[in-house]
């Protein structure tokens, strides 16, 4: 079964930093881009950064630009998500998404759970 | 990047179709087929059902169905059914490598 879990969210005070994590299983991880896409409570959802199947293409959101770091260790099939400079518009829950290509071709097939991260 | 604009609710009575738009720009919707739509019931993550315009992963029913014309993507669901009861969202590609997801809409089966 494709499946994508992370982990690492939790209640963080404003311009402090956070790590989320994303273990992938049932296919072969080093083959896809990955992303993260959050979603406020009630809210829409939202695209906060991309990163091809070899870490050498990475693209964020203006919104966190800067701020985040997306990389990837394809030997732990993991996906992660460094978020330093936390604000309380950070507040949401954060989804692992697989691409389906290489690169950042923006198609979404498989989708986490979401882990949640309260900046207050 | 702005948000894709969709309108905020649709309903429709099992057996019915609906149709859901996604305007963007000339720099997201019009300028790429890379438009895809998302499905998310109350509770659960969004799950793919419309890929590039058109196209329909092999667990989405024939009844949904994409479309696109000029900065304008569609979403239609034919013979409705109350499981079809959910949010859904349009994503674009963006000329800044970047994706951008409509503001989602709540569609309600009567």
């Amino acid at each position: 079964e494709v499946q994508l879990v992370e982990s690492g969210g939790g209640l963080e005070q404003p311009g402090r930093s956070l790590r989320l994590s994303c273990v992938a299983s049932g296919f072969t991880f080093d083959d896809y881009a990955m992303h993260w896409v959050r979603q406020v409570s009630g809210k829409g959802l939202e695209w906060v950064s991309g990163i091809t199947w070899n870490s050498a293409g990475r693209a964020y959101a203006d919104s966190v630009k800067g701020r985040f770091t997306i990389s990837r260790d394809n030997a732990k099939k993991s996906l992660y998500l460094q978020m330093n400079g936390l604000r309380a518009e950070d507040t949401a829950l954060y989804y692992c998404v697989k691409d389906t290509r290489g690169y950042t071709y923006f198609n979404m097939d498989v989708w986490g759970k979401g882990t949640t991260v309260t900046v207050s | 990047q702005s948000a894709l604009t969709q309108p905020p609710s649709v309903s429709g009575s099992p057996g019915q179709s609906v149709t859901i738009s996604c305007t963007g720009s000339s720099s997201d919707v019009g300028g790429y087929d890379r438009v895809s739509w998302f499905q998310q019931p109350p509770g659960t993550a969004p799950r793919l059902i419309i890929f590039e315009v058109n196209s329909r992963p092999s667990w989405v029913p024939y009844r949904f169905s994409g479309s696109k014309s000029g900065n304008t993507a569609s979403l239609t669901i034919s013979g409705l059914q109350a499981e079809d009861e959910a949010d859904y969202y349009c994503s674009s590609y963006t000329t800044r490598n970047t994706l951008v997801f409509g503001g989602g809409t709540k569609l309600t089966v009567l």
